[in-house]
């Protein structure tokens, strides 16, 4: 039963141009969100959160929006740039929980 | 340490051995997570140390994996009997806390890639 769901395995954009990574949830207990960058070989680092109580956070180029009575949720990166690209990991804790739970993630390509 | 280190970074093993991956967290981290990440996966949460307790092992595939952590620092994770669907790549991480509340943002390891022949 995947509880975070990224349905798209894979994004291509132009330099400049908007990169829009999407995310999909079950588990209405989830309360925080997070997005992490992973390149390859590395592991995974953390790149914004928000919590279930707001709709958006910004960070810089990194906007994330979500929207809970959809449970889904968005990141933007304006503008994209090449070394955007990674794979992108969406991620949820439950409030009173240890675990955090990751989706399969989205390869980005920003191309130049 | 500066960060979170683990060993060995590649360990190609045969069918039916044992392994132990090593994850070395950042000093003072007292919550320690092991997921790993098969080929096109995302990551699979395995276990969850609060200091030298796993509250949650939850994600162990099988009784063949086991970890444990001692002194509330290095944990290793064992994989007795190996097979090829073991194949992935370990992921270590860290967090201050391993708060309830709260984001608890997680601080990985580059992890150590695991192959089965």
């Amino acid at each position: 039963d995947q509880q975070v769901k990224q349905n798209s395995p894979s994004l291509s954009v132009q330099e400049g141009r908007i990169s829009i990574l999407n995310c999909d949830y079950t588990n209405s207990m989830f309360d925080y969100f997070l997005w992490y960058k992973k390149y390859p070989a590395e592991g995974p680092t953390f790149l914004i959160s928000i919590s279930s109580i707001k709709d958006k956070n910004e960070d810089g180029r990194f906007t994330v929006f979500l929207n809970k009575s959809a449970k889904h949720l968005s990141l933007h990166i304006v503008p994209s740039q090449p070394g955007d690209s990674a794979v992108y990991f969406c991620a949820a804790k439950a409030s009173g929980g240890f675990k955090t739970i990751f989706g399969a993630g989205t390869r980005l390509f920003v191309k130049a | 340490g500066a960060g979170v280190s683990q060993s060995p970074s590649n360990k190609v093993t045969e069918k039916g051995k044992d392994v132990e991956l090593r994850c070395d967290p950042i000093s003072g981290h007292t919550a320690l997570y092991w997921y790993r990440q098969s080929l096109g996966q995302g990551l699979e949460f395995l276990i969850y140390f609060q200091g030298n307790s796993a509250p949650d092992k939850s994600g162990l595939p099988s009784d063949r994996f086991s970890a444990e952590r001692t002194g509330g620092s290095v944990s290793t994770l064992t994989i007795q009997r190996t097979q090829q669907e073991d194949s992935a790549v370990y992921l270590c991480a860290s967090s201050l806390v391993g708060s309830r509340s709260g984001a608890n943002v997680l601080t990985f390891g580059a992890g150590s890639r695991l192959t089965v022949l």
